[in-house]
């Protein structure tokens, strides 16, 4: 069965300073990866995701992360916090075999002037 | 134009109450789903259509039944309502059918059971 950890529940950062929120990922077959955002009151909406065309992800809002195998990670960075990137996110894991993505618990993403 | 709606945004009801919560995706998507987002922010995925067809019932009461008039539309009515209905649920959409494609959420809609 697949499944995603995201380590820390929220995580504080100081605008202007880099952002790293971590993801485990368990998947028996090749997996899709994604990463989600979720401002308050809203839906969410995707930032990147990872196919399998390259280990290094590039998304939106200067958000990227990279897919190890060896260490069963994607862990989300972004050089520079903005004070606009608080904000709930999400990882998420789905085999192309399946019809369900699997998310995590998500973190919070708290970013101080 | 919103990609994927929801209506209501907020619902108060009764407990015990029957109420349904409607979809609407204008992106011409072939499989929609329902997820519910409880108190601590956990999304789970409840139902996945597929052309109006059923994919995935996520081992959800019956009590919750999903209907998809057309492509477009994926709407959830729940009766009897609890307490622990209580939740943010969230409407998707995705062009292919499977979980590797992205998915296109709407705002969400607040449901409150008193």
């Amino acid at each position: 069965a697949q499944s995603v950890t995201q380590l820390g529940s929220h995580v504080s950062v100081s605008e202007g300073a880099l952002v790293l929120l971590r993801c485990n990922y368990s998947s028996s077959v090749p997996p899709y990866l994604f990463w989600y955002v979720q401002y308050p009151n809203q839906g969410l909406q995707l930032l990147l995701k990872y196919t399998s065309a390259a280990t290094l992800v590039k998304g939106i809002n200067g958000f990227e992360a990279e897919f190890k195998k060896s260490e069963t990670s994607f862990h989300l960075t972004k050089p520079s916090a903005h004070m606009s990137d608080a904000a709930e996110y999400f990882c998420a894991v789905s085999d192309t075999g399946g019809f369900k993505t699997i998310f995590g618990a998500g973190t919070r993403l708290f970013v101080k002037a | 134009d919103t990609a994927v709606s929801q209506t209501p945004k907020y619902l108060v009801t009764q407990m015990g109450n029957d109420k349904s919560i409607k979809c609407e995706q204008n992106l011409g998507h072939d499989t929609m789903y329902w997820y519910k987002q409880d108190s601590k922010k956990f999304l789970k995925i409840m139902f996945s259509y597929n052309n109006k067809e059923l994919i995935i019932n996520e081992t959800v009461p019956n009590r919750f039944s999903p209907k998809s008039p057309d492509k477009a539309h994926l709407n959830l009515h729940i009766n009897s309502l609890e307490l622990g209905d209580s939740a943010v649920y969230f409407c998707a959409s995705s062009q292919v059918e499977g979980a590797t494609d992205t998915q296109y959420f709407g705002p969400g809609t607040r449901l409150t059971v008193l």
